[in-house]
């Protein structure tokens, strides 16, 4: 079956410090892939997609490429603000009898101090 | 455009009593899911309705929990009786369409069993 796997948090930075959050998955197929972020007391809420290899998505300044060779999703920022502590979930969606379903990651828990 | 609403935010019971949530997803959206998040972990989809029709239930544990979807547009989700592990924050989300990229999330009931 399908899995997600994101690098083990907290992860604890100062403002301005580059940002990657690792994520790799499992999947038969080529799944779309998802970054999801859960501001504090928020519901989750989609930050970038790709639906292909190769595609980079983007959104807020964050970053993140599609890479079927190593079956991986990095999140990436250049320059994180206090504003950016959340909690993030990489996600993957398969196609066939799964459409629609998202599995989750466990979630990277991201505190920007200023 | 209101968001998914979910309620109640915040529930406690004893094990072995009942406990039924309740969603109402974004105007329009045919497709509505039920995830259970246990703390420290993503998100797992429990249930997947297309309209008022059932998708997907293969990770409901269906000894105990329900789920309907009348008319397509409310859902509730049902636990009875309730265990210790079924503590967990329980999501629900809907699209557009199934298959839609974008699924939106409710805020979440945070459920408690003592």
């Amino acid at each position: 079956g399908n899995s997600v796997t994101q690098m083990e948090g907290p992860v604890t930075l100062s403002e301005e410090a580059f940002l990657t959050i690792n994520c790799t998955y499992t999947a038969t197929g080529y799944p779309s892939l998802f970054w999801y972020v859960q501001y504090p007391g928020e519901g989750l809420q989609l930050l970038l997609k790709a639906t292909k290899a190769d595609d980079k998505g983007s959104n807020k300044g964050f970053e993140a490429t599609y890479r079927k060779e190593t079956t991986s999703f990095h999140l990436e920022k250049g320059s994180v603000q206090v504003s950016d502590s959340a909690v993030y979930f990489c996600a993957s969606r398969a196609g066939g009898t799964s459409y629609g379903k998202l599995t989750f990651g466990q979630g990277t828990i991201l505190t920007v101090h200023p | 455009e209101a968001g998914v609403a979910q309620s109640p935010r915040y529930k406690i019971i004893e094990k072995r009593q009942s406990v039924a949530f309740w969603c109402n997803p974004i105007s329009g959206h045919a497709t509505l899911y039920w995830y259970q998040q246990i703390l420290g972990q993503g998100p797992k989809l429990l249930i997947q309705f297309q309209n008022n029709g059932v998708v997907d239930d293969s990770q409901l544990p269906k000894d105990r929990f329900s789920a309907e979807r009348l008319k397509g547009v409310d859902s509730t989700l049902k636990i009875q009786p309730a265990k210790l592990e079924d503590s967990a924050v329980y999501l629900c989300a809907s699209s557009s369409r199934i298959g839609e990229d974008e699924q939106y999330f409710g805020p979440g009931t945070r459920l408690t069993v003592t």
